[in-house]
């Protein structure tokens, strides 16, 4: 299995700008989650779906940031606009309800907000 | 805010020495995983520990559990350079078990 994948591995954009990361999740994976990682906050939970609906987003910074997975094979987080506090770098993590809680990460995509 | 919080911040450590980091939380839990983050990667998958169980093994790592305290340990034992990395625990709520938080982290430098 090529396990999580997701892209952009990096982005630099310029702030007011629409940015959208997008991840694959393993196959007959049925969870997904969507973390943040910043050297001040360390790693956060932003969202995660259950069956590709969204159970718990309350680690959503505010209404600019918005996750959705339209099918069990795709997710994206969507940042419209863009700041500059925005920069951090943004992980998918899947796995299958049925097991014991271990999650499988993505590389990570890396956004540096201007 | 994070339910776990690893200690110490940073250890330095020479090749074939023991590393040992500590992790504590603050609500009762299903069960505590342990993760490695090599720089610029993903997070990866050690070792899990279930809330009834006190110690686990896996290859040179053992893990410990107190619920008491509220607290778990992560040993590595002759430790190689590849081990340098940041090591994480992560913990999920009871009632929330697919919510899995993680800690602040240990940063591990193994010395050749």
């Amino acid at each position: 299995d090529a396990g999580v994948i997701q892209s952009p591995r990096h982005e630099v954009t310029e702030m007011g700008q629409e940015v959208t990361l997008r991840c694959k999740p393993i196959s007959g994976h049925n969870s997904l989650f969507w973390y943040r990682q910043t050297m001040m906050r360390g790693l956060e939970l932003l969202i995660y779906f259950n069956n590709n609906v969204p159970i718990d987003d309350s680690g959503m910074p505010e209404d600019r940031f918005s996750a959705k997975m339209p099918n069990a094979s795709f997710s994206t987080l969507k940042i419209q606009p863009s700041e500059p506090r925005d920069s951090a770098v943004y992980f998918c993590a899947s796995k299958s309800t049925g097991s014991t809680g271990e999650l499988f990460f993505g590389e990570g995509s890396r956004l540096t907000v201007l | 805010s994070q339910q776990g919080e690893e200690d110490p911040q940073a250890l330095s450590i020479q090749e074939g020495e023991n590393a040992t980091m500590n992790c504590s939380y603050k609500t009762s839990i299903n069960n505590l995983q342990w993760y490695r983050q090599n720089s610029g990667r993903g997070l990866v998958h050690l070792i899990l520990i279930r809330s009834n169980e006190r110690e686990k093994h896996s290859g040179r790592l053992r893990v410990t559990l107190d619920t008491s305290k509220k607290s778990s340990s992560l040993l590595i034992t002759a430790s190689r350079a590849a081990d340098t990395a940041s090591y994480f625990c992560a913990t999920d709520a009871r009632g929330a078990t697919n919510k899995l938080i993680f800690g602040t982290g240990t940063l591990l430098a193994v010395q050749p």
